[in-house]
C-alpha cells in the first residue's frame, strides 16, 4: 500500500533536548511539507521541500531544521531553541511543489504527538 | 496575505439534522478551495475541493460551492451522522501549491 507514514505516533521530550520526526513516503512524490497544528489555529507550515536537497522556510520555521537527503524520507528536527514545541506535528507529500496550472494535492500522514515534560 | 476564517466549534447536533459550517477566504487571485476532514487522532483527508467559481465540490453526501461574490465555501450535509464526528478544515491553495488553512470546526453528532 502507497502512503505516508510517520513515527513515532507520541513522544515525550525533555526540556533541552532536541528530538527528530521522521516521516517516510511511498507515493514517488516529489513534495513533502512539515505542518504544526495547535488546537484552535488549524495547521502552520513549519517547512516544505519541493526536490531532493533543496527545502524552504515555512511560516513557523524558527526552532526546528530538515533535512531532505532522500526523496522518500523528509525528518523534522525540533531543536531546543522552540520554545513551545508541545503540539501535533503532520507531515504531508504531493506530486509536485510550485507545477503550475494543475492541482497538486497533498497526502496527509497520521501525525506525531509531541509532549514536552 | 492569504487567510481562511471558519466559525468557531464545537458544533453539536443530532443525527440526521442539517449541517452547516461557514467557510470565508482572503486571497489575491482565484484559489482553489479544499474542505479537509480530522477523525481523532489521524492524519487530515481530503473532503472535497473546488477550482474555480460556482464549482461545487461534493463527497460522502457534503456539499460546497466556490461563491467568489461573498469570498465563501461553506460546507453543507443534508443529514449528519453519527461517524461525521470530527474535526474539519477550510483550506486555500495559492498558486505556489501552498495551503492556508482556517483554525478548524469540531463537529459532535449525537445519536
Amino acid at each position: 500500500d502507497g502512503g505516508i507514514t510517520q513515527s513515532p505516533k507520541y513522544l515525550f521530550r525533555k526540556e533541552g533536548q532536541n528530538v527528530t520526526l521522521s516521516c517516510e513516503q511511498n507515493l514517488n512524490h516529489d513534495a513533502m511539507y512539515w505542518y504544526r497544528q495547535d488546537p484552535g489555529q488549524g495547521l502552520r507550515l513549519i517547512y516544505y521541500s519541493q526536490i531532493v536537497n533543496d527545502f524552504q522556510k515555512g511560516d513557523i520555521a524558527e526552532g526546528y531544521s530538515v533535512s531532505r537527503e532522500k526523496k522518500e524520507s523528509f525528518p523534522l528536527t525540533v531543536t531546543s531553541a522552540q520554545k513551545n514545541p508541545t503540539a501535533f506535528y503532520l507531515c504531508a507529500s504531493s506530486i509536485g511543489g510550485t507545477s503550475g496550472g494543475g492541482y497538486n494535492e497533498q497526502f496527509f500522514g497520521p501525525g506525531t504527538r509531541l509532549t514536552v515534560l | 496575505g492569504d487567510s481562511v476564517t471558519q466559525m468557531e466549534g464545537p458544533v453539536t447536533l443530532s443525527e440526521e439534522a442539517f449541517l452547516t459550517i461557514n467557510c470565508t477566504y482572503t486571497a489575491t487571485g482565484y484559489p482553489s478551495l479544499f474542505w479537509y476532514v480530522q477523525y481523532p487522532g489521524e492524519g487530515l483527508q481530503l473532503l472535497l475541493k473546488a477550482t474555480k467559481a460556482d464549482d461545487k465540490g461534493s463527497n460522502k453526501g457534503f456539499e460546497a460551492t466556490y461563491r467568489k461574490e461573498t469570498t465563501s465555501f461553506h460546507l453543507e450535509k443534508g443529514s449528519v451522522q453519527v461517524s461525521d464526528s470530527a474535526v474539519y478544515f477550510c483550506a486555500l491553495r495559492n498558486a505556489g501549491n501552498m495551503l492556508t488553512f482556517g483554525g478548524g470546526t469540531r463537529l459532535m453528532v449525537k445519536p
